[in-house]
């Protein structure tokens, strides 16, 4: 199984600060690789996929990058809606493997 | 608007059994490959198994820690999909959330998530 490790589980930064998340994969996967955002009591909303594909409708402040085994998650402009968990996905080979997750507070 | 709407979530006995549905609105999982994701009280996400489209023969897979216990299934012309639980443990206490995603690439976007059926397995 391909392990996903997030760093760091947590981090608490100001409104208009720019954050970086990372995640990396124990083998290689190419771009196969997601991040999703996630509020208490609500489920996963994707954020970006393909490592720096943005979905549509979420706002340009996040961006992503990287790719094989090491990837970012750029949070821009940092703004108090972005308090939330953040999960790397990694979908080249099952089983899909999450990262344990970043908490964020603003 | 597509949605992906749970259902079957309750209270079960270890050992018992439950089966979850997945309705999806229009036909949203008709073409798309379907997989199930759990998350624990306070945890984070894990990976249940999925059951891919038609044309890929409706392929299946598992996270060990279900296989042999877990069943995906699906019913394109009723817009379903269904996870039956057997040897149900403590441990697959949990929310249970349906996901779409396009069979093609494995780039492909878990883009729609249902919003969650919660199974509580306790004596």
């Amino acid at each position: 199984d391909i392990q996903m490790t997030q760093s760091p589980s947590s981090l608490s930064a100001s409104v208009g600060d720019r954050v970086s998340i990372t995640c990396r994969a124990s083998q290689g996967i190419s771009e196969s690789l997601a991040w999703f955002q996630q509020k208490a009591g609500k489920a996963p909303k994707l954020l970006l996929y393909a490592a720096s594909r943005l979905q549509s409708g979420v706002p340009s402040r996040f961006s992503g990058s990287g790719s094989g085994t090491d990837f970012t998650l750029t949070i821009s402009n940092l703004q108090p809606e972005d308090s939330a968990t953040y999960y790397c996905q990694q979908s080249d080979s099952v089983p899909v493997t999450f990262g344990q997750g970043t908490k964020v507070e603003i | 608007e597509v949605q992906l709407v749970e259902s079957g979530g309750g209270l079960v006995q270890p050992g018992g059994s439950l089966k979850l549905s997945c309705v999806g609105s229009g036909s949203v999982i008709s073409g798309s490959a379907m997989h199930w994701v759990r998350q624990a009280s306070g945890k984070g996400l894990e990976w249940v198994g999925r059951i891919r489209n038609s044309v890929n023969n409706y392929a299946t897979a598992y996270d060990a820690s279900v296989r042999g216990r877990f069943t995906i299934s699906r019913d394109d012309s009723k817009n379903t999909v269904y996870l039956q639980m057997n040897s149900l443990k403590t441990e697959d206490t949990a929310v249970y959330y349906c996901i779409r995603r396009s069979d093609y690439h494995a780039t492909d976007p878990f883009d729609f998530w249902g919003q969650g059926t919660t199974v509580i397995v306790s004596s």
